[in-house]
């Protein structure tokens, strides 16, 4: 079955520097992948979306890489700020049809001052 | 635009009771979603629907039902409450034309089943 895998540990860094979240996934090629933002008691906000055929996206300080043959992609935060600091959530449309997104089960970034 | 709004924000049932979390969003989408959130873990579809009138099945609709009588509203149903059903519950919508791909969350609903 597909398996979303997305580091459960926190991840903590000093304000100023790059996070990078990996989102893994297995046994489907889907046609784009999805990074969304959860902060505490909120429910999920899209950020970036990339395609099968893009290799790299940039939206400000946001940077998404998507490898098709690791199955993988990469979410990048640079110049990282306090106010950064949510859980990130990779998520992928597994049935073109229905547009319902499987999602990861995040990872905590934390952004220390 | 308000977005998407859900009702309750909080509630604590009984096993058995039954209850509708409400969902409306004011930006025309077609497209609507009920997702469950546990603790730790990522959401998981319940119930979806294209449009008004047409409803079908997620990855985890047992003990839940819709309804779509409107493109605004899609409300979901617990008929017999169990704790298992203990959740943040969140609804979700996306557009049939343009940035389709985008789905726009609600704040959620806590549900606790005692």
């Amino acid at each position: 079955s597909q398996k979303i895998e997305q580091n459960s540990e926190a991840l903590n860094i000093q304000e100023g520097k790059t996070a990078t979240l990996t989102c893994n996934y297995t046994n489907y090629s889907p046609a784009y992948l999805q990074w969304y933002r959860q902060d505490p008691g909120r429910g999920p906000v899209f950020l970036l979306l990339i395609r099968e055929n893009e290799k790299e996206k940039r939206k400000e300080r946001l940077k998404v890489t998507f490898d098709t043959t690791l199955k993988q992609s990469l979410f990048h935060i640079t110049a990282s700020q306090p106010a950064d600091s949510a859980t990130y959530l990779c998520a992928l449309v597994m049935d073109m049809g229905r547009r319902a997104l499987t999602f990861g089960s995040g990872t905590r970034l934390q952004v220390q001052p | 635009n308000a977005g998407v709004t859900q009702t309750p924000k909080f509630r604590i049932l009984k096993i058995g009771q039954s209850m509708t979390l409400q969902c409306t969003q004011d930006m025309n989408h077609n497209y609507m979603y009920w997702y469950r959130q546990d603790p730790g873990m990522g959401l998981k579809l319940i119930y979806y629907s294209v449009g008004a009138g047409i409803t079908d099945k997620g990855e985890v609709p047992n003990g839940y039902n819709v309804s779509r009588s409107t493109t605004e509203d899609f409300p979901l149903r617990l008929e017999l409450a169990a704790p298992s059903q203990t959740s943040v519950y969140f609804c979700a919508s996306s557009p049939l034309r343009g940035e389709t791909e985008t789905q726009y969350f609600g704040p959620g609903t806590r549900l606790l089943v005692l």
